[in-house]
């Protein structure tokens, strides 16, 4: 039972374009977003969160909307440039004793094209 | 700042044996989870640490088990391994509560043959 699904396995974008990463989830107890990118041969890095009470966060190039009614979620990147380039996860949290306990998609692999 | 370590980096072992996986957490950091990524796929939760004791577990077999230290470090342990113990084993720190934000370290890459 995938409780958090990233439908797109890869997406190519042209540099300095807008990437839109999308996620869907199921459980509707879940509270805390989050997106990690992933480079080869490392750990995944934390990039954005946002909580179920606001439906948009934004840090610098990175923006993540939330829609609960949908249960879906997305990550824009504008612009997009090719450091971007790795595979994008999003991640779930419950609360409480479900918090913390990150349930993540199969990953989107992002190439930025110069 | 500290990040997150884990040792070793790569590591073959045979099924049958047992294997204990490392990892340091970030300073100022007081709880560990420990993730299993299997080629292809997204982490999946093992477990997780706070204070020493286990605080939730994800859908793995009791073979898996772990420790943490009084210095927040922590330790996965599996036994009796199987090929599909074969993975990339992720070790993450954080701070106990909202927003839930955990900081991963390299991983080890296991090969079970």
């Amino acid at each position: 039972d995938q409780q958090v699904k990233q439908n797109s396995p890869s997406l190519s974008v042209q540099e300095g374009r807008i990437s839109i990463l999308n996620c869907d989830y199921t459980n509707s107890m879940f509270d805390y977003f989050l997106w990690y990118k992933k480079y080869p041969a490392e750990g995944p890095t934390f990039l954005i969160s946002i909580s179920s009470i606001k439906d948009k966060n934004e840090d610098g190039r990175f923006t993540v909307f939330l829609n609960k009614s949908a249960k879906h979620l997305s990550l824009h990147i504008v612009p997009s440039q090719p450091g971007d380039s790795a595979v994008y996860f999003c991640a779930a949290s419950g609360e409480g004793n479900q918090g913390g306990k990150l349930i993540f998609g199969q990953g989107t692999e992002l190439s930025v094209k110069p | 700042e500290t990040g997150v370590t884990q040792s070793p980096t790569h590591l073959i072992k045979t099924r049958g044996q047992q294997v204990t996986l490392r990892c340091s957490s970030q300073s100022g950091h007081n709880t560990v989870s420990w993730y299993q990524q299997a080629l292809g796929q997204g982490p999946q939760f093992i477990f997780q640490y706070y204070r020493e004791e286990e605080n939730g577990r994800g859908n793995f077999p009791p073979r898996f088990s772990g420790l943490q230290f009084p210095n927040y470090s922590s330790e996965l342990n599996v036994n009796a391994l199987e090929l599909d113990d074969s993975a990339l084993y992720l070790c993450a720190s954080s701070h106990r509560g909202p927003p839930y934000e955990q900081y991963f370290g390299p991983g080890t890459r296991l090969t079970v043959t």
